[in-house]
Order: C-alpha cells, then structure tokens, then sequence
C-alpha cells in the first residue's frame, strides 16, 4: 500500500544541536515529496518540497532535505537547532496522478535550553 | 498574494448540534480546496476535497458534508455533531493547472461536549 512512514514519533535535542528527522515512502513511482512544520495550535507551513532535479532542496528557516531514492527516503535535516524550532514536522507525499496528499504520523521536536 | 481564512478560529459546540465551518481564499481563482481533521494524537485524515464550484468529493463516510457555493469558498457542515467530531479542523488550497503544493488555513478547533 502507499504510505509515508516517520518513525520517530518524538525527538528531543539540545538548542544549536544538528538535527535529522526521517521519512520513508512507499510508492511504485517517485511521488512529490513535502515537508510541513505546525506549531501549536496554527496550520501548516510548508518548508519545502521536491518534485525532481537536484537531490538536496533547501528550505525555509535553514531547513533542507535530502531525497534518496535507493532508500525511499526524504529526511529533514537543520545544522543547529533553535528554540523556536520545537513543533510537530510532517512529511507529505503526492503520487504523479493523484491530488491528495499522504501524510506521516508526525515528529515532534523538543528543544531544551 | 494569495491568503487563506477560516474561521472560526475555536469553536464549542454541544452534542447533536449543527456546524458550520467556513474557509475562503483570497487572491486566486479556480484552486482545489481541501478540507482536513487533526484528532488529538493523531495525523492528518483527508474529509474532502473540491475541484470546482458544486464539485465535492468524499474521502471518509460520515456524518460530516461540504459544500463549495463560491470558486474560492469552501464550507463544512454537519446536522448533528458526535462527541467523535471533536478535532482540529484545516483547510488547504492549491492553484490550478499544477497545483501540487497544498497550502494550509489556520485552522479551526472544534470541540464537541
């Protein structure tokens, strides 16, 4: 079945720490791949998306993904973490032919001080 | 530029009693529209989603329903709300033709008693 898995339900990392969070998909084709950040209680807010082209996308607020399609993955990465990072991050996938996004189960980021 | 509104932004409502939800967006014509539930803990479940005035399609059964009476009007309705209906509810748009990224609303939260 086509999904879109994040393993880690919740990480905790220390502020300016580096940061990755995972995501896998399963699909027969390479679909569109997304990721959103919501902060408690707010809508979603893309911080970047692959549709082809160069492996490693960047973002916004220093964000960027990498796109490996020998591992079916599309993990979220930032160099050092900051306080206002901490939020939950879902990872989205859009198969070429459909309109509905898949979403994850979500990460949920903890930052301490 | 293009913006997105829903409201209201809280909402507490008895069992048994009607809903309706609104979501409009400003400064774009003819986009998909989609609406979302968030439960407590949960990820995201698809409800609905338009591709044009008076177009709805149905992702999940329920006692739930949408309607699209404006291209750029998206609204959620119920005749009779369960304690199940309780959640975080967002709406999210694409531009069309080659509307791949979907962009959310600020949600509404909704809270059945």
């Amino acid at each position: 079945a086509q999904s879109v898995t994040q393993p880690d339900i919740h990480i905790t990392v220390s502020e300016g720490a580096s940061l990755e969070l995972r995501c896998n998909y399963s699909y027969g084709a390479t679909p569109y791949l997304f990721w959103y950040v919501q902060s408690p209680g707010q809508g979603l807010q893309l911080l970047l998306k692959y549709f082809s082209g160069d492996t490693l996308v960047q973002g916004i607020k220093g964000f960027e993904a990498e796109f490996k399609r020998s591992q079916s993955s599309f993990n979220l990465r930032k160099p050092s973490v900051h306080w206002s990072d901490a939020a939950e991050y879902f990872c989205a996938a859009l198969p070429g032919s459909a309109r509905q996004l898949t979403f994850g189960s979500g990460t949920q980021l903890t930052v301490l001080p | 530029s293009q913006t997105i509104h829903q409201w209201p932004a809280t909402l507490v409502q008895p069992v048994g009693s009607p809903l309706s939800l609104e979501c409009t967006v400003e400064g774009t014509s003819n986009p998909n529209l989609y609406w979302y539930r968030q439960a407590a803990g949960r990820g995201l479940q698809l409800l609905f989603y338009s591709v044009g005035i008076g177009q709805i399609s149905s992702e999940v059964p329920q006692n739930l329903s949408a309607s699209r009476p404006q291209d750029r009007q998206f609204i959620l309705s119920s005749k009779k709300l369960l304690l199940s209906d309780s959640g975080f509810y967002l709406c999210a748009w694409t531009p069309e033709p080659g509307g791949e990224t979907q962009y959310f609303g600020p949600g509404t939260r909704l809270l059945v008693l």
